[in-house]
This record gives C-alpha cells, structure tokens and sequence, in this order.
C-alpha cells in the first residue's frame, strides 16, 4: 500500500518561493500507473488541486496558479516536488499530497493522501 | 473550470439519523464525482468513486447517487464517529475540484 508524505519549511517570507516534497513508500514513483498531485487546503476553507506530475514528467497545472508552479520527480528518490514562486499571504495553506490511478476512470481519485504539513506565508 | 455547488454547507443532526448532503455540478459530468470525508486535522478520506462506488473498507451506511449535474451522498443511520466534513470533487475535466464542503454536526 502506497504511503505518501510531505516535508519542507513550514514558514515562508513573502514573495519567495515555497518548496515542498512529498516520499513516497510503499511502491514506485516509477511503476507508470500513478499521477502525483499536490493539493492545498487553506484554513478552514476547502479543497485546490494544485497540479499533477506523471512519471515522465509530464504536468498538469491549475489555471489559477500556473504561471508560478512548477512540479517535478526524483525517481532515484521516489519524490517528487512542489514549488510555488511569489508566495503572497494567500498562499498559507496546509498542502497535501495525494497519487491517483492513471486510468480514464480513475485519474481524479486520489487516494491515499499524505498527512499534510502546513505552510504559513508571513515575514 | 467546472463549478461544485455542495448543500447544505453545514448540518446537524442525531444518532440514528438518516443524512443527506447534494452536490450540484455546473455542467453535466458524467459520474465522475467522489464523496470524500475529513475529519479535524486529518487528510480527506476517500469514501465514494465514480457516484456511487464505496472504497474498500468503507461502511456500508455510507452512499452515492446520481450522475450528469445532479448527486447525492447519504448516511443511512448516522454514528458518533461520522462528525467530519464531506466534500464532493468531480474528474470530468482538469482541473479537478471540490465543492465547499457541508460541515455535520451531532445534535
């Protein structure tokens, strides 16, 4: 069973860039069957998927944030990484990340999901 | 993007209770909506896939209907340990997203 788990600097000044990992145990980040997402959750708010990364590399992003997101893996590690540029107040928010089947039916089903570490944007 | 339009926004109600919360999409998706459950401080918790699908391991009180615009999540006999927020999310187009969330409360 697939376990994820996010690390990184849980205090980020101001228009710096916010930069996360999610280690993957369990399983391969390069078995080719999973989309890794990153999907953040502000305080007493809902849910924003941010973006999603394949195995080759290939990415998916929210409209919303692409212009400052970059996802990317390290399959010698079996992570991949988060990083949100400018980071504005806005921004604080518990991240989590969460792997989906690749199938037609099955991309946007994220389960399991990291445990989420929260990242407050402040100086 | 593809709007989640989740009601009521929070809910209360007792032990035994039968529960309710819709989920309204801003154009037909199919069914391509999960029902997901969070509990303080936790990760979401997948409960439902494709509508109507429960997760392995899920209780069997817990439910999915509909497809197109319309869907339903239902407890048939609320628990204790069912006090959490549930959000819908549909997949029929990237981006993913995430109703609002209905808030349940014990009585």
């Amino acid at each position: 069973q697939v376990q994820l788990q996010e690390s990184g600097p849980g205090l980020v000044k101001p228009s710096q860039t916010l930069s996360l990992t999610c280690t993957v145990s369990g399983g391969s980040i390069s078995s080719g069957s999973y989309y890794w997402s990153w999907i953040r959750q502000p305080a007493g708010k809902g849910l924003e998927w941010i973006g999603r990364i394949y195995t080759s590399g290939s990415t998916n992003y929210n409209p919303s944030l692409k212009s400052r997101v970059t996802i990317s893996v390290d399959t010698s590690k079996n992570q991949f990484s988060l990083k949100l540029s400018s980071v504005t107040a806005a921004d604080t928010a518990v991240y989590y990340c969460a792997s989906s089947h690749t199938g037609s039916s099955s991309w946007g089903v994220f389960d399991p999901w990291g445990q989420g570490t929260l990242v407050t944007v402040s100086s | 993007d593809i709007q989640m339009t989740q009601s009521p926004s929070s809910l209360s109600a007792s032990v035994g209770d039968r529960v309710t919360i819709t989920c309204q999409a801003s154009q037909d998706i199919s069914n391509y909506l999960n029902w997901y459950q969070q509990k303080p401080g936790k990760a979401p918790k997948l409960l439902i896939y494709d509508a109507s699908n429960l997760e392995t391991g899920v209780p069997s009180r817990f439910s999915g209907s509909g497809s197109g615009t319309d869907f339903t999540f239902t407890i048939s006999s609320l628990q204790p340990e069912d006090i959490a927020t549930y959000y819908c999310q549909q997949y029929d187009n990237l981006p993913p997203g995430f109703g609002q969330g209905t808030r349940l409360e014990i009585k």
